[in-house]
């Protein structure tokens, strides 16, 4: 069974501060990660997606890829009241087309 | 503009009643899937397809089924032999089935079911 792991959270961040969302895999073959934002009651949308060890950045989101650690991560800079969602953390195993998703990790940023 | 359209975005089913729900995309990507989501849960895998009139049981296939007889086109029905249906439904696609870009994941709407 691959296994895409986040803590739920809350994490909760002050206005302006650096969030830190963590997600960990466990097939060593994986092959593409992706992270998605989901407000309460609605789909989710996609943020960045990230396949090469090291950092993509796409704004005010930096994902980082350490596949020697099985770990992805995505920092959201300058963070507003407006990133309050959910995040989720999507992996394509080895010898599969179809990412599993994690469970989504809640982020609350308050003024 | 270019998207994924699911209808009805709410509905509500009796004990017994199969349902379907609609999902039309004019991305003219080949895969489409179907995910459930259940309140401070992930999105389990249901069906998807890779091409016209054919597709795959995903992780929780019990209960439902789906056709492709156009590649624009995903319905998934919701059968009585589904018991515990009450959930948030999404609709997704991609350009095709591969490792890569070629599989990032975009998402319809969503429809919500309710059992009453």
């Amino acid at each position: 069974q691959k296994e895409v792991e986040q803590n739920s959270g809350p994490l909760s961040v002050p206005e302006g501060a650096i969030a830190s969302l963590n997600c960990t895999y466990s097939d060593r073959g994986s092959q593409s990660f992706f992270w998605y934002r989901q407000y309460s009651g609605k789909s989710p949308e996609l943020i960045m997606f990230i396949y090469s060890n090291g950092d993509k950045e796409d704004g005010r989101f930096t994902a980082q890829l350490n596949k020697a650690s099985q770990y992805v991560s995505l920092l959201i800079r300058d963070s507003q009241p407006s990133d309050s969602a959910t995040y989720l953390c999507a992996v394509i195993a080895g010898g599969s087309y179809i990412p599993t998703f994690g469970r989504g990790t809640s982020l609350i940023v308050h003024p | 503009d270019g998207g994924i359209t699911q209808s009805p975005k709410y509905l509500f089913r009796k004990e017994g009643q199969n349902v379907t729900l609609s999902c039309e995309q004019n991305l003219n990507h080949d895969a489409m899937y179907w995910y459930r989501q259940d309140p401070g849960q992930g999105l389990r895998l249901i069906y998807y397809s890779q091409i016209v009139n054919d597709f795959q049981k995903g992780d929780i296939a019990e209960g439902y089924s789906v056709s492709r007889e156009k590649k624009e086109s995903f319905p998934l029905t919701v059968t009585s032999a589904q018991k515990n249906p009450t959930a948030f439904y999404l609709c997704a696609s991609s350009i095709f089935l591969a490792r890569g870009s070629g599989n990032t994941i975009y998402f319809g709407e969503g429809s919500w079911l309710t059992v009453v």
